[in-house]
């Protein structure tokens, strides 16, 4: 149980498009999803944190317009990065849990190169 | 808030032999505490927590971890490593409301 799909695991695109990346809670209703910026050899650092149904709060220097984050449904966050550029090239991952349930299950992430 | 320390960026240990990794955290409350692994260009699994009760916690793939308040310190043990644990490996402490924070990693290279 407690499965989280993650969706591309790898994205190339050119500078200035945008790229969306899904996370899905496959067997459990996600009341929070977590999303995580990894740079190489580094920890994770905490994007955001969005509940369904609620606007996505956002961690300090995170820039909310280039970064939109969507969690209409129990099951489904999605992260834009809206006019890509190389220096957004990282490892993005998603988490998922359940209300009152402090656990956080990851999904296997995503690798976003910028050309 | 809480933040995690972990000392050891990079250790190495011989297959078969014991592992200790450390892991300090800070948190003004009781904290939950979380180790987790993650393999090249992967997520993270859980390999377990500790929320109250026993201090002693027992994971998967043979970890455990000891919570010891006094030293406010969570490390994580495996009596034998096996060369399939060389992996990236990440303390975390978490709060109410699912707040998370994250240790720098420390990443194991285990040698024949």
């Amino acid at each position: 149980g407690a499965v989280v799909s993650q969706h591309p695991s790898w994205v190339i695109c050119k500078s200035g498009t945008s790229v969306k990346i899904e996370c899905r809670s496959l067997d459990f209703q996600a009341t929070t999803m977590f999303w995580y910026r990894q740079f190489p050899k580094q920890s994770l650092m905490l994007m955001a944190t969005s509940n369904e149904g609620s606007k996505a709060t956002y961690e300090q220097g995170v820039e909310k317009d280039k970064f939109l984050i969507n969690h209409a449904s129990l099951t489904l966050s999605t992260l834009t990065v809206t006019s890509a550029h190389p220096e957004d090239s990282s490892f993005y991952i998603c988490s998922a849990s359940l209300a009152g349930v402090n656990i956080q299950y990851f999904g296997a992430g995503t690798r976003l190169s910028v050309l | 808030a809480q933040s995690v320390t972990q000392p050891d960026i990079h250790i190495t240990v011989s297959e078969g032999a014991s592992l200790e990794l450390r892991c300090n955290y800070s948190y003004g409350a009781t904290p939950y505490l979380f180790w987790y692994v993650q393999s090249p260009g992967q997520g993270l699994q859980l390999l377990l927590k500790y929320f109250s009760g026993d201090t002693l916690v027992q994971g998967i793939k043979g970890f455990e971890a000891e919570f010891k308040r006094s030293q406010s310190s969570f490390n994580l043990r495996k009596p034998s490593v096996h060369w399939s644990d060389a992996a990236e490996y990440f303390c975390a402490v978490g709060a109410e409301g699912n707040d998370m924070r994250f240790g720098a990693g420390t990443r194991l290279t285990v040698k024949p």
